[in-house]
């Protein structure tokens, strides 16, 4: 198993362009998620969908949408980028019935000029 | 909504001694509690974790216990190694709301030979 994976691994975009960052799992997890990580402020909640058809906002949504594709995808999109979007995306999955444990993707680092 | 402070953001320990770090939470409805370890570069990785209805759990040189009466629950690690030398994240989650997890700002911890 591959558990989550993630593309791209890195990205530069110009202010103002787009760009979607895919997620996917193959472990049959009900929950994803998506988040930021920027230096000393942890990882911040952007979206989650604890089933497929759901998506629901966390705690920094502010600029982003998400679209749960299927069961094993669960993609970000960023509409018109900007500089304050610059850092690390990380996507999560978990089974929510039988586990707590979210299990995190390597990661994606966006700049944005 | 859900707040997680933590200290100290920076730790530096000789090798053999313990480490400890320390979360607190806000919202007292919180009742899954887990430690992420992360290296440079690398995605976040679980260590440990705790439900809210037991005080303390232990694995090797690795335990958290948790005081749900005063809403903190801290990380103590026994003999530390330099492998032991990352960033360590403590979040906290609501069962009923997805799993989604709030994160504390991270602690560096340096495991000096």
């Amino acid at each position: 198993n591959a558990g989550v994976t993630q593309t791209p691994k890195f990205q530069v975009l110009k202010t103002g362009q787009s760009m979607t960052l895919q997620c996917a799992q193959d472990m049959n997890h009900n929950s994803m998620y998506w988040y930021r990580q920027d230096p000393g402020m942890g990882l911040r909640l952007i979206y989650y969908s604890a089933s497929e058809g759901t998506t629901d906002k966390g705690e920094v949504p502010n600029g982003y949408n998400v679209s749960r594709l299927n069961k094993r995808e669960f993609s970000l999109r960023l509409e018109s980028a900007a500089p304050s979007q610059t850092s690390v995306y990380f996507c999560a999955s978990r089974e929510l019935r039988s586990s707590y444990e979210q299990y995190f993707g390597p990661g994606t680092r966006l700049t944005v000029t | 909504g859900e707040n997680v402070e933590q200290h100290p953001s920076t730790l530096s320990v000789q090798e053999g001694d313990s480490a400890v770090i320390k979360c607190t939470y806000s919202d007292s409805a919180s009742n899954y509690f887990p430690w992420y370890k992360q290296e440079l570069g690398k995605r976040p990785q679980l260590i440990i974790d705790i439900r809210s209805n037991v005080g303390e759990k232990k694995d090797q040189r690795i335990a958290v216990t948790l005081n749900k009466t005063a809403k903190h629950f801290s990380l103590h690690i026994t003999e530390t190694q330099p492998e032991d030398s990352a960033v360590y994240f403590c979040a906290a989650s609501k069962g009923n709301q997805g799993g989604k997890l709030i994160f504390g700002q991270g602690t560096e911890l340096s495991v000096k030979p």
